[in-house]
């Protein structure tokens, strides 16, 4: 019950393209979904983070959907670049400090 | 910006020893917590740490595992006799709120080898 399934597990995307990720939760306790963006030899950074009181969040290139009935939610990266390639993750938490992490996208967008 | 640091970036170890990762969280941060990452897995809670305590621990951070802040900047993960599956990367993070209300912020990590 405290697992964030994650998929996919790669993703390629031609530079332009939509980038999409999807994560599923169980834990119904959970009120706070982070994605974190993680560049090879560094430490998960925070891209964006959505609460389940809303069911979007856009920032710039980068939207949040969440859908509390399906325990769903996901990242679209919009116009995607080659500097978005990196790995992504999703996480969520609630009722404590401890992130529970999903397994990780790796995104790579080809020019 | 502020960032939190963590040295050393790199430690090999032989199996049996112990090892002790440092990390300076930001300064003003009051929440500190360490993960780990197994080459190609996902992130793992190991602890988090407020006032001087254990807020929470995971099932990974058993007696072999221990944290401390020494003095007002240092934040420290001591384990005490390694093992061959103590191999991973290890992150400090910190964070000026508690309860997922504030941001995580996570240094660059301390990558341990234990041969």
């Amino acid at each position: 019950q405290q697992q964030v399934k994650q998929s996919p597990q790669s993703l390629i995307v031609q530079k332009g393209g939509i980038s999409i990720i999807n994560c599923a939760y169980e834990n119904t306790a959970f009120d706070y979904f982070p994605w974190y963006q993680q560049f090879p030899g560094k430490g998960p950074a925070l891209l964006i983070a959505i609460r389940p009181d809303v069911s979007e969040k856009k920032e710039g290139r980068f939207t949040i959907s969440f859908n509390k009935s399906a325990k769903q939610f996901s990242l679209h990266i919009m116009d995607s670049q080659p500097g978005d390639s990196a790995t992504y993750f999703c996480a969520a938490s609630g009722n404590t400090d401890k992130l529970i992490f999903g397994t990780g996208t790796r995104l790579q967008v080809f020019p | 910006e502020p960032e939190v640091t963590q040295t050393p970036s790199h430690q090999v170890t032989q199996m049996g020893q112990e090892v002790i990762l440092r990390c300076v969280p930001i300064s003003n941060h009051l929440y500190f917590y360490w993960y780990r990452q197994i080459l190609g897995q996902k992130v793992e809670f190991l602890v988090s740490f407020y006032n001087n305590e254990i807020s929470e621990k995971s099932e990974i951070f058993d007696d072999q595992f221990s944290v401390e802040r020494p003095d007002g900047s240092n934040f420290t993960l001591k384990i005490r006799s390694t093992k061959l599956e103590d191999s991973a990367m290890y992150f400090c993070a910190s964070s000026e709120e508690s309860g997922g209300v504030g941001e995580q912020f996570f240094g660059p990590g301390t990558r341990l080898t234990v041969l």
